[in-house]
């Protein structure tokens, strides 16, 4: 049960697209289509912005994306905002019925 | 709006024990998977436990196993996280989270655990 890879940080100016790398194994990531990703800003709860991959929950911006290769998930952010500014998490189903998080990534607007 | 308030936390020896409840509201909680995650101070999440619609299925991360115990009573729309033989480690917020497709669509506020000495 080792956490998911994920960069420490990640950085774009207001505008731009950003994309946050999550690695897992066959075994979480490869192995189903139950990657989800949180955002959390300092203080504050998590928040779902896509499940199975790459669905977006009601009320999510059209401008946060996931996708899915081999054990490797991406979430893209389009037309960076400041508000986007947050620490971002991945998150998989596993082979033993378990849930495994990634290890956290910053994302600062520049 | 459908709200998940947790509680019980504080400050505790090492060896110690505590209760976490989560209270839950507007929605028809024995329809859900329920959850427990922690996030140490400044570091990442971590998944802790979850719990079938019935409580007949408990899952646990491995460091976990063994010392806490994940329950649920439908009738009183709430989930519980009996902690024992508590560590330095296990220091963290402690999150109720709902369950939906395998994500975990609504979560509380969190509630403080303290171990030390």
């Amino acid at each position: 049960q080792s956490a998911l890879t994920q960069p420490a940080s990640v950085s774009g100016s207001p505008g731009q697209s950003i994309t946050i790398s999550c690695i897992g194994t066959s075994s979480d990531v490869g192995g189903y289509k139950y990657v989800s990703w949180y955002q959390q800003h300092p203080g504050n709860a998590p928040k779902l912005m896509i499940l199975d991959v790459s669905d977006r929950p009601s009320g999510v911006s059209n401008r946060f994306s996931g996708s899915k290769s081999g054990n490797t998930a991406s979430l893209t952010i389009s037309g960076l905002q400041a508000e986007d500014e947050a620490d971002y998490y991945c998150s998989s189903y596993t082979y033993s019925s378990t849930y495994v998080f990634g290890t956290g990534t910053k994302v600062t607007v520049l | 709006e459908v709200q998940l308030v947790e509680s019980g936390g504080g400050s505790v020896q090492p060896g110690g024990s505590l209760r976490l409840s989560c209270a839950a509201s507007e929605f028809t909680f024995n329809f859900f998977w329920m959850n427990w995650v922690r996030q140490a101070p400044g570091k990442g999440l971590e998944w802790v436990a979850n719990i079938n619609e019935d409580g007949n299925e408990k899952y646990y991360v491995d460091s976990v196993k063994g010392r806490f115990t994940i329950s649920r009573d439908n009738a009183r729309s709430s989930l519980y996280l009996q902690m024992n033989s508590l560590r330095a480690e296990d220091t963290a917020v402690y999150y109720c989270a709902r369950g939906w497709r395998s994500a975990f669509d609504t979560w509380g506020l969190g509630t403080m655990v303290t171990v030390s000495s």
